[in-house]
């Protein structure tokens, strides 16, 4: 059974840094793309990244460029998002999802909550 | 960017109906679009992929058409289950978008 399960959320100030975590377990982790969606309080869903199998093409929203680095360890078939200079626009509940091929999105965690505020 | 849009924003209606949703895309993007289902507090899923490919396991009350801009999900005979949101989205061209939802409910 395929299972993606988030971690690494909680309340940072406008500022802060964060890393969150994605094990994933159930299918070979690195045949697959993989991504970060994101969905602020109330909202609808937003694509942030996405990372190719080997690690080698990285993707990002305008907004978060250069502020956000995805980033996954196939060894230990995890997903991370390190993200840094973090905004209030940023509270969101983000979400781990495989590509079954870049930009369709078969299996998600069930997300972390991530709240900027002071 | 491409921009997805979405109608109705929110519908009502009764058991047994059958319901449409449209997604219109400010470009050409062939079929690369898919549906998904949100039901509250829960983590989206997966319906429909290349506009009109029904996921495994997904009941067959659901299916989806189109290319090119505009695109039409439909519930052939809607169920007390279906309730949820519903969102289209585009993955021809990065940043991959999606429709703003479109909120289902019983009526």
């Amino acid at each position: 059974e395929v299972q993606l399960v988030e971690s690494g959320g909680g309340l940072v100030q406008p500022g802060g840094s964060l890393r969150l975590s994605c094990a994933a377990s159930g299918f070979t982790f690195s045949s697959y793309w993989m991504s970060w969606v994101r969905q602020a309080p109330g909202k609808g869903l937003e694509w942030v990244a996405n990372i190719k199998q080997d690690g080698s093409e990285k993707y990002y929203v305008d907004s978060v460029k250069g502020r956000f680095t995805i980033s996954r360890d196939n060894a230990k078939n995890s997903l991370y998002l390190q993200m840094n200079s973090l905004r209030a626009e940023d509270t969101a509940v983000y979400y781990c999802a495989r590509d079954r091929y870049s930009g369709c999105y078969d299996y998600w965690g069930q997300g972390t909550l991530v709240t900027v505020s002071s | 960017d491409i921009q997805m849009t979405q109608s109705p924003s929110s519908l009502s209606a009764s058991v047994g109906d059958r319901v449409t949703i449209t997604c219109q895309a400010s470009q050409d993007i062939s079929n690369y679009l898919n549906w998904y289902q949100q039901k509250p507090g829960k983590a989206p899923k997966l319906l429909i992929y290349d506009a009109s490919n029904l996921e495994t396991g997904v009941p067959s009350r659901f299916s989806g058409s189109g290319s090119g801009t505009d695109f039409t999900f439909t519930i052939s005979s809607l169920q007390p289950e279906d309730i949820a949101t519903y969102y289209c989205q585009q993955y021809d061209n990065l940043p991959f978008t999606f429709g703003q939802g479109t909120k289902l409910e019983i009526k």
